[in-house]
């Protein structure tokens, strides 16, 4: 059974404060590591694809880092803003179709 | 910037009833998905639908379970006889080719009664 886990849960941060979260999957059979941003009542918004080990992405304040070979990924954002606060998800994608997702950590950040 | 679109946004439906869910992905993808996050856990596969048959499917997609793209554009989900444990949110996703990201939609609320 693939198993995604993120860490942590949830996370409360001071506007302007830099965070990280973790997620960690399977090593073997590895495609794509793909990064969602949920906020409550609207679909998960696509962040990052990533497919290569060593891979690093950014979108504005948000970069991701990708190791294939011990299977985590960390998603970091600089300077926090209230509008950065959502649930993040990663999601493995092994040899087939289908996202495996994590559970997601709940990032809230307080004015 | 064209997106996936949902409906109903919210189904509310007795037990034993078929539901039909409806999804309008983005008209140049070539892959189609179903997924479900119930209430306080991760979100699950369900099926993938490529080139007008199902590429896969998940252990939860069983017999009462269907899907269908009857025309150009929508892909809809069928739940033939519909349980408590049914219920649900149920996001249809899209994306043109593999390696690329899915696109949601925002998701049916399914609530069984």
């Amino acid at each position: 059974i693939l198993n995604v886990e993120q860490s942590p849960q949830s996370l409360h941060v001071q506007e302007g404060d830099s965070t990280n979260f973790t997620c960690s999957f399977p090593s073997s059979n590895f495609y794509a590591l793909h990064w969602y941003r949920w906020e409550t009542a609207k679909s998960p918004e696509a962040l990052f694809v990533m497919t290569l080990n060593g891979d690093e992405k950014k979108k504005g304040r948000i970069s991701a880092t990708l190791n294939t070979k011990e299977g985590y990924s960390y998603l970091y954002i600089k300077g926090s803003q209230p509008e950065d606060s959502a649930t993040y998800l990663c999601a493995f994608e092994g040899g087939s179709e289908k996202l495996v997702f994590g559970k997601g950590t709940k990032l809230t950040v307080n004015p | 910037e064209p997106e996936v679109t949902q409906t109903p946004s919210h189904q509310v439906t007795q037990m034993g009833q078929e539901v039909i869910l409806r999804c309008v992905p983005i008209s140049n993808h070539l892959y189609f998905y179903w997924y479900r996050q119930i209430l306080g856990q991760k979100v699950e596969f369900l099926v993938s639908f490529y080139n007008n048959e199902i590429s896969e499917k998940s252990e939860i997609f069983d017999d009462q379970f269907s899907v269908e793209r009857p025309d150009g554009s929508n892909f809809t989900l069928k739940i033939r006889s519909t349980k408590l444990e049914d219920s649900a949110m149920y996001f249809c996703a899209s994306r043109r080719t593999g390696g690329q990201p899915q696109h949601f939609g925002d998701g049916t609320r399914l609530s069984i009664l």
